[in-house]
This record gives C-alpha cells, structure tokens and sequence, in this order.
C-alpha cells in the first residue's frame, strides 16, 4: 500500500541554521509528492510540491527533490528563520488511491532566536 | 476569495450532546475532505466528498459521525452522541480539479467533549 515516513520531531535549530526534515515514501506507480506546513493555530498549506521523479519543489526558501531511486521527499532549508516555526507535512497522492492525500505524522520544527 | 470557512472555530460540550461542525468550501471547488488531528493519531482523513457525494467514509470512526453535504457551498460533521475521545481539532479542506491535488485547508475547529 501507500505510506509516508517523516522523522520524528521535535526539531530545535537556532536562527539561520540549515534544515533537513527527511520524508520517505511507499507507493505504487507514480505518486506526487507534497510538503504542507502548519503554523500554530491555523490549518494546514501546501508548501510546495513534485509531480515526477527528479522535480524539484521550492518556496519561501525550502526545497525537496523527488528521489525516485531512494523513495525520498527530504525538505531542506539553508537558514531558517524564527518564522518558519511550525509543523511540516510530508504527503503522497496516487493515480489508484482515489486522489487521496497520504499523510505523514508531522514533523515538529522550533527555531529559537 | 475569502478560503475555506469553518465554524465554529472553538466548541466546548458536555459527553453525550450533540455537536454539529460547518464547513463553506472554497467558491468552484468540486472535493471536500473532512480531517480529524490529534496528538496520538496525527492528522486522519474522515470522509470526503466529490459534486456533494460522499466517495469515501471509511475513515468515519463510528456510528456516531455523519457527516453530509447537500449542496456545494455548505458541509456539516455531525457527532452524536459525543464523547471526550472525540476531542480533537477538526478541519474542513477543498480542492478543485484543476488545482492538481493541492488541498486548502480551513483555520478549524478545536472541539473539546468534557
């Protein structure tokens, strides 16, 4: 079946250092992969995203690769800043799953100033 | 566009009432997707829905969820009775078919069953 991997948090960095939050998947086929965030207090939103083996997402200064050869999304940031505290989503959706987005745990980031 | 809108946005209650969750969809968007998220259980996909019918529910835990959506601008998820396991942050989200999967997410609703 269809799974998604994130590492534990919680995640603590002091401002500007680099970040790597890894996300390994299980699917059938071709899936998309995604990145959502979750500030303190809202819903979840989409971060960014790779349709195809090898695209590489990016936004607000995060990037992810699609790794097909090693089933990995890794989300990686060169400097954080205080803002980007929150919690990151790694998710999945299949062609055959019905579109449904396949979830990981969260990963839980605090960036101290 | 004003996004998904959820009410209410905090629900206090008692074990055993009733508890109605309402979710506006975002203008054109044909899916809906009811989540429940919880420290122990993470973020758990409930229903969703596609043209206002329910395709998936298999994520309901129990008889005591429904959830409907009788036209496009509107969902509710109801719990009746409630219990305190069923405290929880409840979100609502929304995608059109040509957003390529991207789902937009309502701020929720934090329910809390004493």
């Amino acid at each position: 079946g269809n799974s998604v991997t994130q590492m534990e948090g919680p995640v603590t960095l002091s401002e500007e250092a680099f970040l790597t939050i890894n996300c390994t998947y299980t699917a059938t086929g071709y899936p998309s992969l995604f990145w959502y965030v979750q500030y303190p207090g809202e819903g979840l939103q989409l971060l960014l995203k790779a349709t195809k083996a090898d695209d590489k997402g990016s936004n607000k200064g995060f990037e992810a690769t699609y790794r097909k050869e090693t089933t990995s999304f890794h989300l990686e940031k060169g400097s954080v800043q205080v803002s980007d505290s929150a919690v990151y989503f790694c998710a999945l959706v299949n062609a055959g799953n019905n579109r449904k987005l396949i979830w990981g745990l969260g990963t839980s980031l605090a960036v101290n100033p | 566009d004003a996004g998904v809108i959820q009410s209410p946005r905090h629900e206090v209650t008692e074990m055993g009432q009733e508890v109605t969750l309402r979710c506006k969809p975002i203008s054109g968007h044909d899916y809906l997707f009811w989540y429940r998220q919880t420290m122990m259980r993470g973020l758990e996909l409930l229903i969703y829905f596609n043209n206002n019918v329910p395709i998936d529910d298999s994520g309901m835990p129990e008889d005591r969820f429904s959830a409907k959506m009788p036209n496009a601008s509107f969902s509710t998820l109801k719990i009746q009775p409630s219990e305190p396991r069923d405290s929880a942050v409840y979100f609502c989200a929304s995608r059109g078919t040509a957003s390529y999967n991207e789902q937009f997410f309502g701020p929720g609703t934090r329910l809390t069953v004493l």
